[in-house]
């Protein structure tokens, strides 16, 4: 059981390159989720979706864009990166039923933009 | 809109010690509060929730408490260990029930 799954772990960008990280989960779960982490800053949540072909913005959306074709995936994109996109991205993804809300992380994107 | 804030940036006990870690939250009433472990070059991992209508809840060496009138919640662990070393993060759920808000996180540190 891989739960959920990020790739790549690290990448470096050039300002103005576009890429996609990748996200799937395993454990069949509506909710996914993507925060990103800098330092000292905690968890800001970028975009979210509760099901395949349903997304919306989060807190810190501008810059990226999401896609969720079916429940395993939800890649995030960026499309002409800046300095400010530097930062730790984690995927996350909940059942959020009545008895369980808890969200499992993967462990995360490490990228740096320069 | 929420705001949630943990009063300790860094927190550092000696082993077998209790700590101690608090949790505030202002401007909603969330259903329940969640709180994750999150280590170094890791993603976070879920420890305990508890719900409004819960004052306390325990797991191993593990309590919570959630104080609706306060708007508070504290989390505990005791006999503590150079283990328990981590980053420990609040969330609750936002207005809309759809996502989890996270404080900043504390970074306890256990010294043998």
């Amino acid at each position: 059981n891989a739960g959920v799954t990020q790739t790549p772990k690290f990448r470096i960008l050039k300002i103005g390159q576009s890429m996609t990280l990748q996200c799937a989960q395993d454990m069949n779960h509506n909710y996914m989720y993507w925060y990103r982490q800098d330092p000292g800053m905690g968890l800001k949540l970028i975009y979210y979706s509760v099901g395949a072909g349903i997304t919306d913005k989060g807190e810190v959306p501008n810059g990226y864009n999401v896609s969720r074709s079916t429940t395993e995936d939800f890649p995030l994109r960026l499309e002409l990166a800046a300095p400010s996109q530097t930062s730790v991205y984690f995927c996350a993804s909940s059942p959020r039923d009545s008895t369980n809300e808890k969200l499992f992380f993967g462990s995360g994107t490490q990228l740096s933009v320069l | 809109s929420q705001k949630i804030e943990q009063n300790s940036e860094a927190l550092n006990i000696q082993e077998g010690k209790t700590a101690t870690l608090t949790c505030n939250y202002t401007n909603y009433s969330p259903a329940y509060l969640q709180w994750y472990r999150q280590d170094p070059g890791r993603g976070p991992v879920f420890l305990l929730l508890i719900r409004e209508n819960e004052k306390e809840k325990r797991k191993e060496r593990l309590k919570v408490t959630f104080d609706t009138t306060l708007k508070q919640s504290l989390f505990h662990i005791t006999a503590s260990q150079p283990a328990d070393s981590a980053t420990y993060l609040c969330a609750l759920e936002d207005q809309a029930g759809t996502a989890l808000i996270f404080g900043k996180g504390t970074t306890l540190s256990v010294s043998s």
